[in-house]
């Protein structure tokens, strides 16, 4: 089926270990997006990618880097992962008319 | 920049009952997208219903439809006859109609639960 895979779908890092998340999109679309979400704030915008060869930030990128590595693939990176990013995250890719969200991802940093 | 306020965090209703939630957003663009989202403990983001500022009339999706007043700036969701599956988190979202900017602004979400 076509839409967005994000990996893993769960994750617990210790403190200060760095990991990737995956997300792909068969859809081709343009754009693609890393949001993180938590209890009482709704979605937020960490990166974005509004064409395969650029990223910018998001309302909260501080603590992440991403990767646009060709037009199906938007990796999220957190060099030293930190208590307060535990979250949830969710990739997504959009065209004019609509997103594609992934299923997310559950990271616990302890 | 834009924001969007979702007043009411917790929202209950009985089944086969309507309920509306509400959502405000401030902007200073003439032209954009509203949507409201569900996201059941699935956790999957489902799109409900989506409406295009340009366009008078209110977007309908079968029991859902919604009141959009652009000069108020507020877009709320009505869901009619209301079923078990309905409960969910619901989040209204704002974005702009440029292209290559669909970043969503989202508001803080209202969860909805169904009452048997």
């Amino acid at each position: 089926n076509a839409g967005v895979t994000q990996t893993p779908k769960f994750q617990v890092l210790k403190t200060g270990q760095s990991m990737t998340l995956q997300c792909a999109q068969d859809m081709n679309h343009n754009s693609m997006y890393w949001y993180r979400q938590d209890p009482g704030m709704g979605l937020r915008l960490i990166y974005y990618s509004a064409s395969e060869g650029t990223t910018d930030k998001g309302e909260v990128p501080n603590g992440y880097n991403v990767s646009r590595l060709n037009k199906r693939e938007f990796s999220l990176r957190l060099e030293s992962a930190a208590p307060s990013q535990t979250s949830v995250y969710f990739c997504a890719s959009a065209s004019s008319y609509g997103y594609t969200f992934g299923s997310g991802t559950r990271l616990t940093v302890v | 920049a834009q924001t969007v306020t979702q007043s009411q965090p917790e929202m209950s209703v009985q089944e086969a009952e309507t309920v509306t939630l509400s959502c405000t957003y401030d902007t200073s663009e003439s032209d954009y997208y509203l949507f409201w989202y569900k996201q059941p403990p699935s956790r999957q983001m489902i799109l409900v219903i989506r409406q295009e500022a340009y366009k008078q009339q209110n977007a309908t999706e079968n029991r859902f439809s919604v009141n959009f007043q652009k000069a108020a700036k507020s877009f709320s969701l009505k869901i009619s006859d209301s079923q078990l599956g309905d409960a969910a988190m619901y989040f209204c979202a704002y974005r702009s109609p440029y292209f290559g900017n669909e970043k969503l602004t989202f508001g803080t979400g209202t969860r909805l639960t169904i009452i048997p």
